[in-house]
This record gives C-alpha cells, sequence and structure tokens, in this order.
C-alpha cells in the first residue's frame, strides 16, 4: 500500500494567518502518461463527513474558497489556507487515488490560535 | 444533490456479521462506484472497498477476507456485510459515491457501529 504520511498532526494559526499542511506519499503518485498526480485533499469538520476539496493535487472543487490551494508533485504536497477563517477549523485529510487500495494520510487537526 | 444515508445497527457483538445499508437519493446510481469508509474516533480514514453499479466488487485486500458488498439498484441501495467482527471493527462507517473509482465527493453522514458483547 502507498503510506500518505502528514506533517504536522496538529496546527494553531491566527485568524487571517497562513495555514500550511504537508503530506509525503511513500511512492510517487504521478502519472507520467498524463503528467496528473493522483492526489486529493479533504476537509472533515467537527461531527461531519469528509468534505472534497480539491482533486488532481491543485483542482479546486466547485465552491470551495480560493483562500484553499493545493501544490506540489510527485511524492510532496501541500495545501495552504491563505487567510485563516474561523470555519476552517476542522481536520485535513490528503489521499493518494494513484493505485488501490486508495489510502488517506493520518490528518491533521487544523485550530485557531 | 446526490445524497447518501447508512443505516444499520450501533451495536454488533463480537465474532458476529455487521451488516450496514446505503440508501442514495437525488441522483441516479448508475455508471458510478460506490464506496464503504471507515473511521475510528480519532482517527484516520480506511477504504473498505467498492462496488460498481453493474455489482463489480473491488475490497482492500487487508479486509477482502470479511468483505461482502451488494447492490440493489431498483431500490438506490448498497449493502456492506463485513463479518467476524472484533473491538478493532469499532468505527464511523462512511458510505460514499467514488467519482472513476478516485476520488470521494459525495458522502453520507455516517454511522457509529460499536463492537462489544
Amino acid at each position: 500500500d502507498i503510506v500518505m504520511t502528514q506533517s504536522p498532526d496538529s496546527l494553531a494559526v491566527s485568524l487571517g494567518e497562513r495555514a500550511t499542511i504537508n503530506c509525503k506519499s511513500s511512492q510517487s503518485v504521478l502519472y507520467s502518461s498524463n503528467n496528473k498526480n493522483y492526489f486529493a485533499w479533504y476537509q472533515q469538520r467537527p461531527g461531519q463527513p469528509p468534505k472534497l476539496l480539491i482533486s488532481w493535487a491543485s483542482t479546486r472543487e466547485s465552491g470551495v474558497p480560493d483562500r484553499f490551494s493545493g501544490s506540489g508533485s510527485g511524492t510532496d504536497f501541500t495545501l495552504s489556507i491563505s487567510t485563516l477563517q474561523a470555519e476552517d477549523v476542522a481536520v485535513y485529510f490528503c489521499q493518494q487515488y494513484y493505485r488501490s487500495p486508495h489510502t488517506f494520510g493520518q490528518g491533521t487537526k487544523l485550530e485557531i490560535k | 444533490q446526490v445524497q447518501l444515508q447508512e443505516s444499520g445497527p450501533g451495536l454488533v457483538k463480537p465474532s458476529e456479521t455487521l451488516s450496514l445499508n446505503c440508501t442514495v437519493s437525488g441522483g441516479s446510481m448508475s455508471s458510478s462506484y460506490w464506496s464503504w469508509l471507515r473511521q475510528p474516533a480519532g482517527k484516520g480514514l480506511e477504504w473498505i472497498g467498492r462496488i460498481y453499479s453493474s455489482g463489480t466488487t473491488n475490497y482492500n485486500p487487508s479486509l477482502r477476507s470479511r468483505v461482502t458488498m451488494s447492490i440493489d439498484t431498483s431500490k438506490n441501495q448498497f449493502h456492506l456485510k463485513f463479518s467476524s467482527v472484533t473491538a478493532a471493527d469499532t468505527a464511523v462507517y462512511y458510505c460514499a459515491r467514488e467519482f472513476k473509482a478516485w476520488w470521494f465527493d459525495h458522502w453520507g453522514q455516517g454511522t457509529l457501529v460499536s463492537v462489544s458483547s
């Protein structure tokens, strides 16, 4: 299985500041034939199911605020929240869909400082 | 907008079989993949397996020996059976639509299943 490792496990950021979450995969999830990274980010607010934020490592889902952005390629990826809002308090997960079984990171808990 | 809702017992005894249903509304089940995932309290997500609208299944190899999925598109439902459960199987179980067997774009609210005697 591809192991997804997120860092940090938890993060406290002041309102209006930038938050950065990292995810590293144990092998590349970049498919060379189409140059796409088979990688997604999710947000899980307390008591809610996960919500898809970003696919293909950097493509925001419809309705996701543009303060969320994804970057990276191969084995190293980053989710950035440019100006933290109170409603962004959540656990964030990465997921690879390059190879079955699809696997997730352990999650990063984002709180307000 | 596609909506999913899990249903089933919240408590299962050790060694017994966990059975859950997922009802899909607001869209067709045709030509789509439908998955089950689980999340132990305070932990990450684990993909259990998927079933295509035709009935073809793919299971997580680590769980394959205990998992059976089925689908009834006439009732807009798909089902999970998970045998020989132990306390380690206690988790919130989610059903979800898996877009093209890639990412999970629609989720149920989740149902907590506890394994205890």
